[in-house]
């Protein structure tokens, strides 16, 4: 089925280590997107390609690396993890339509 | 910056009892409007969207928004809930640009649980 595959889908991490989310889509969109989802906070921006080759920064950078590696494939790195950075990891796309598609999430816990 | 308010964090009602989940918005420009919701681990879904035209816009599921543009306000309601409708409920707003990432910016979302 057509849409946003994240891996992986469950992670646990001691603080310090590093680790690499991926993110690939099959829709041809252009503009590709990290959120971090905590409770009672919604869902926040870290970074966003708004094409093949571009990234930058959204609401909350700090501590995180983005990589556009193709149309297809954005992934999120995380160098140095710490406990703040326990939380739901969303990829998401979107085209010309202004409709968002959501992966499934990754739901990564540092202890 | 554009910013979200979703007022109620979490809202309770009864099987096939009317509900509303409220939303208000706050930008110096006009903005594009969603309703998204989420259910229990997994990714959120697009319910409906306002770009333009008729202030009253429709999901295929039986909920409604209407934008009222004078009270900043984008309020989500359905006329008879179900068990199935139990999920979290996020409204977002993203600026109308065309040519460059539409970046979306959320509010902390309400819990709807429908009681039997």
């Amino acid at each position: 089925n057509a849409g946003v595959t994240q891996t992986p889908k469950f992670q646990v991490l001691k603080t310090g280590q590093s680790m690499t989310l991926q993110c690939a889509q099959d829709m041809n969109h252009n503009s590709m997107y990290w959120y971090r989802q905590d409770p009672g906070m919604g869902l926040r921006l870290i970074y966003y390609s708004a094409s093949e080759g571009t990234t930058d920064k959204g609401e909350v950078p700090n501590g995180y690396n983005v990589s556009r590696l193709n149309k297809r494939e954005f992934s999120l790195r995380l160098e140095s993890a710490a406990p703040s950075q326990t939380s739901v990891y969303f990829c998401a796309s979107s085209g010309t339509d202004y409709g968002y598609t959501f992966g499934s999430g990754t739901r990564l816990t540092v202890v | 910056a554009q910013s979200v308010t979703q007022l109620d964090s979490q809202v309770p009602v009864f099987e096939e009892a009317p509900v509303e989940l409220r939303c208000n918005y706050s930008s110096s420009v006009s903005v594009y409007l969603f309703w998204y919701v989420q259910y229990p681990n997994q990714g959120l879904q697009l319910l409906l969207k306002y770009l333009s035209g008729s202030t009253l816009v429709e999901s295929i599921n039986g909920f409604e928004a209407e934008f009222n543009k004078s009270q900043t306000s984008f309020h989500l309601r359905k006329p008879s809930v179900h068990i199935s409708d139990t999920a979290e409920y996020f409204c977002a707003v993203s600026l109308p640009y065309s040519g460059s990432a539409r970046q979306l910016t959320f509010g902390s979302g309400t819990q709807l649980t429908v009681l039997p």
